[in-house]
């Protein structure tokens, strides 16, 4: 079976750097996405690794490291606006997402 | 971008009827439409992928006789959802990957907010 961990909740404040970390556990690995959720709204791509190393993308960038089976997401220059839920998820065979529990982050004035 | 319509956004049905949600890839052929549910607060559990012209295949757990999925065409999938009751009040979401895109996104519908009362 596939199984993805990720903190619960995460608090920063405005400006801040913080990084969210997902371990996975899954056959037929070909990467690893993020996706953030605002209450009520559709998740929204925001980055993907097929292979070992960094990502950035503006203030996002996503790591991945497949012999530790373990990434992370990296927020920085943080805006009240990235309030949000992030979830990494496992793209698998069969280009099938499975998704994290997600992780709250709450940025504080 | 890629875009991925679904509608309704929420939909209020008494219990025992049925409710069917429609996914439509705007501008661009998705011959495959996966389908979510997410209850407050929790992840999204993938339900069934929706391959066009074919039969969907479910994920453990998951009644196809209670969730019918149809995707008779490249832009047009359908879940609907028979005999509702309100254990089935959830988050629908639909999702798709246009294949010309340059990486491995996929593009969410807005989501259906069903309330079965």
């Amino acid at each position: 079976g596939q199984s993805l961990e990720q903190p619960s909740e995460v608090t920063a404040v405005e400006g801040a750097i913080v990084q969210i970390n997902c371990t996975y556990q899954t056959s037929g690995f070909y990467g690893l996405s993020w996706y953030q959720q605002h209450d009520g709204g559709a998740p929204t791509f925001l980055s993907y690794n097929a292979l070992d190393g960094l990502e950035e993308t503006g203030r996002f960038s996503s790591f991945l490291s497949r012999s530790d089976s373990y990434g992370y997401l990296l927020l920085q220059e943080l805006q009240m606006k990235d309030s949000a839920s992030y979830f990494c998820a496992v793209i698998r065979a069969g280009n099938m997402l499975t998704f994290g529990g997600g992780t709250r982050l709450m940025v504080k004035p | 971008g890629a875009v991925v319509s679904q509608h309704p956004s929420w939909v209020i049905c008494k219990s025992g009827t049925s409710v069917k949600i429609e996914c439509r890839s705007l501008d661009f052929q998705a011959t495959t439409m996966f389908w979510y549910r997410q209850f407050p607060k929790q992840s999204l559990m993938l339900m069934a992928t929706s391959n066009e012209g074919s039969k969907a295949t479910y994920e453990q757990g998951v009644e196809k006789d209670k969730f019918l999925i149809n995707h008779a065409s490249l832009t047009l999938s359908t879940l609907t959802v028979t005999s509702a009751h309100p254990e089935d009040s959830s988050f629908y979401i639909c999702s798709a990957r246009d294949r010309t895109g340059p990486n491995y996104g996929y593009t969410f519908g807005s989501g259906t907010r069903l309330t079965v009362v």
